[in-house]
């Protein structure tokens, strides 16, 4: 039974590319959700999605950023023309359905720390 | 708006002493608490949560919260602690719309032998 997986786990890019961070979310579950942690920091929500619905969007950055869990295949977080300060750990959780997601414990996956040169 | 704030960055504390992880919350509307665990190059694991009912809340590895309304605090304990107890610990409150967290900025505990 495994857990939420991400992919990669580390992820280096130069000022200017793409990023791409994949969410595999645990079986069974529909929620998924991205936070950001910046060094020396807690975590910060980012974005809720149901499977092909953005939910809550109110933590990404309005540049730049754009998330999306399609019908199949894993959850995606996008980061256009990275820049130093994208530089953190962002993790993803996922929650089953039923009864609203904040009375069910969200399970994190390991994170993806992104470097930007 | 909702916030947490953990009043101590760094605890450091020797091994089988008892610790207490302090945490304050703000919030308008009904509370949902819950206690992270994050250790080195990992994800977060939950500890326990607070959703309703006895104030009182046990969690795994021995660790207990107390929820008290009157003080908005839902400070985290355990009476005795082991080496590998030390990890990065985050209190969070979750947004009654969704189900999104709001964290605290991570308490450090260090047990040492």
């Amino acid at each position: 039974n495994a857990g939420v997986m991400q992919n990669p786990r580390h992820l280096v890019r130069r000022r200017g590319q793409e990023a791409r961070l994949r969410c595999s979310p645990m079986k069974g579950h529909s929620h998924v959700y991205w936070y950001r942690q910046l060094p020396e920091e807690g975590l910060k929500f980012m974005v809720y999605l149901q499977k092909e619905n953005i939910i809550d969007e109110s933590g990404m950055p309005k540049e730049r950023f754009s998330a999306e869990f399609p019908k199949e295949g894993p959850s995606i977080l996008r980061i256009q023309q990275v820049v130093r300060g994208d530089s953190a750990a962002y993790f993803c959780a996922s929650s089953p359905p039923g009864q609203g997601a904040f009375y069910n414990e969200q399970f994190f996956g390991p994170g993806t720390r992104l470097t930007v040169l | 708006a909702q916030s947490v704030t953990q009043l101590d960055s760094q605890v450091p504390v020797f091994e089988e002493a008892p610790v207490e992880l302090r945490c304050n919350y703000s919030s308008s509307v009904s509370v949902y608490l819950f206690w992270y665990v994050q250790y080195p190059n990992q994800g977060l694991q939950l500890l326990l949560k607070y959703l309703s009912g006895s104030t009182l809340v046990k969690g795994i590895n021995g660790f207990e919260a107390e929820f008290n309304k009157s003080q908005t605090s839902f400070h985290l304990r355990k009476p005795s602690v082991h080496i590998s107890d030390t990890a990065e610990y985050f209190c969070a409150v979750s947004d009654g719309e969704g189900g999104k967290l709001i964290f605290g900025q991570g308490t450090e505990l260090s047990v040492k032998p």
